[in-house]
């Protein structure tokens, strides 16, 4: 089946660690997207791509980085810089507009 | 700044009945509009899109209005069934030159049987 796979689907964090949440789509889409998802708020922004090799900063890019080096992949790092990274966090990859979503990864600081 | 504005109150129908949930943007003309659906614990899912140049779409009980006048966006579930209740969520392009979608925080449905 097509679709986008995010893991881990849950995942703990100690406080001052790095953690890489995974995206992997086999739509051939060529832009994808990290949202980030706090209770009872709406996406936003944090990273996209349009091409392989290329990405632009979101709304809420610090204390977060990403790679784009092939076109299926989009990882997230999630830095410790990143003040409260605990969050619902979703990949997403677009063909003429319309996004295609995964599941999300859950991530908790403890 | 620019912003969407969505109802956070959760909109409480009988089964039945037409749920109609809005969409305010200020300041940005988008080129489109777009609706998604969302369960709790999942990701969204796309329902509907439609451009700065047409009034109204429709896709079986769906129906979206956009009125770029006004700077808003209905969004109708016809003959609600309890399976509609969702968070849906309305999108658009905020950004000039940026190709990502700016979402608004989304209005939980609740169809009571």
């Amino acid at each position: 089946d097509g679709g986008i796979t995010q893991s881990p689907k849950y995942l703990f964090r100690k406080e001052g660690q790095n953690v890489t949440l995974s995206c992997e789509q086999n739509l051939n889409h060529d832009a994808m997207y990290w949202y980030r998802q706090d209770p009872g708020q709406g996406l936003r922004l944090i990273y996209y791509s349009q091409i392989v090799n290329d990405f632009q900063k979101g709304d809420i890019a610090e204390g977060y980085s990403v790679s784009r080096e092939k076109k299926e992949s989009f990882p997230l790092t999630v830095t410790s810089a990143q003040k409260n990274p605990t969050a619902f966090y979703l990949c997403a990859s677009s063909i003429a507009g319309e996004l295609f979503f995964g599941e999300g990864s859950r991530l908790t600081v403890l | 700044s620019q912003k969407i504005e969505q109802n956070s109150e959760a909109l409480n129908i009988q089964e039945g009945k037409t749920a109609t949930l809005t969409c305010n943007y200020t300041n940005y003309s988008p080129a489109y509009l777009q609706w998604y659906r969302q369960d709790p614990g999942r990701g969204p899912v796309f329902l509907l899109l439609i451009r700065e140049n047409e009034k109204e779409k429709r896709k079986e009980r769906l129906k979206v209005t956009f009125d770029t006048t006004l700077k808003q966006s209905l969004f109708h579930i016809t003959a609600s069934q309890p399976a509609d209740s969702a968070t849906y969520l309305c999108a658009l392009d905020m950004e000039a030159g940026r190709r990502a979608l700016t979402f608004g925080s989304g209005t939980r449905l609740q169809v009571q049987p």
